[in-house]
């Protein structure tokens, strides 16, 4: 079946460092990128995402790269702050229950 | 805020018991999604709807059976509660309007012993 694979499980920063998550997708129906934070005990939170159409988008301290020829996508936080741990997912999704998420990484960021 | 509710939102059961989960929203959306989280494998499947009484199988479905009598309420049944379902269970909405994008209800958790 269709997955995404999502590296590293674990991911552990200084604070003020950059952080990166890469997802690769199989379905080459894909056309919408999202990406979830996940804090302890609650729901998966939209944080931000990106369409087929689009290689690149950016929300002040966090942005995401899509290259569909290689089926990967990328998130990226820069100027890591505490509040920033978390657990990362990556979906990858040709339409609502065509949606499918990564294992996720668990994001510290040391102060 | 998705406007999504979850009952109830920790659980201790018996292996072998029937267990409900409700889920309810009040945005009138049409398709609402049930997922469960397990360490090592993120967010799978079990059951979705597309509207009052449209359902169908997800990735997991096998030992869940799922109801939608009405727009804004989404039950997920175990039939034979079973040590395997111990997870955290969540509800999801998406809207045609927002280009499918999925939001998530704050989970249920449920242990099965």
């Amino acid at each position: 079946g269709e997955n995404v694979e999502q590296h590293p499980s674990t991911l552990s920063v200084q604070e003020g460092d950059s952080a990166v998550i890469k997802c690769t997708y199989s379905d080459s129906a894909s056309n919408y990128f999202p990406w979830y934070k996940q804090e302890l005990g609650k729901g998966p939170q939209l944080i931000i995402d990106i369409r087929s159409n689009v290689g690149e988008k950016k929300d002040q301290r966090i942005a995401v790269t899509l290259n569909k020829t290689a089926k990967h996508f990328s998130l990226h936080i820069t100027e890591t702050q505490p509040e920033d741990s978390a657990v990362y997912f990556c979906a990858a999704s040709a339409g609502g229950f065509k949606t499918i998420f990564g294992a996720g990484t668990r994001l510290f960021v040391k102060a | 805020d998705a406007g999504i509710t979850q009952s109830p939102r920790h659980k201790v059961t018996e292996t072998g018991t029937p267990v409900t989960l409700r889920c309810h929203q009040t945005e009138n959306h049409r398709y609402m999604y049930w997922y469960r989280q397990d360490p090592g494998h993120g967010l799978r499947l079990i059951h979705y709807s597309y509207g009052v009484k449209d359902t169908d199988k997800g990735e997991v479905s096998d030992g869940y059976s799922v109801s939608r009598s009405k727009t804004e309420d989404f039950l997920l049944t175990l039939e034979s509660a079973t040590s395997s379902q111990t997870s955290v269970y969540f509800c999801a909405i998406s809207t045609e309007s927002s280009g499918n994008t999925i939001y998530f209800g704050e989970g249920s958790w449920l242990t099965v012993v």
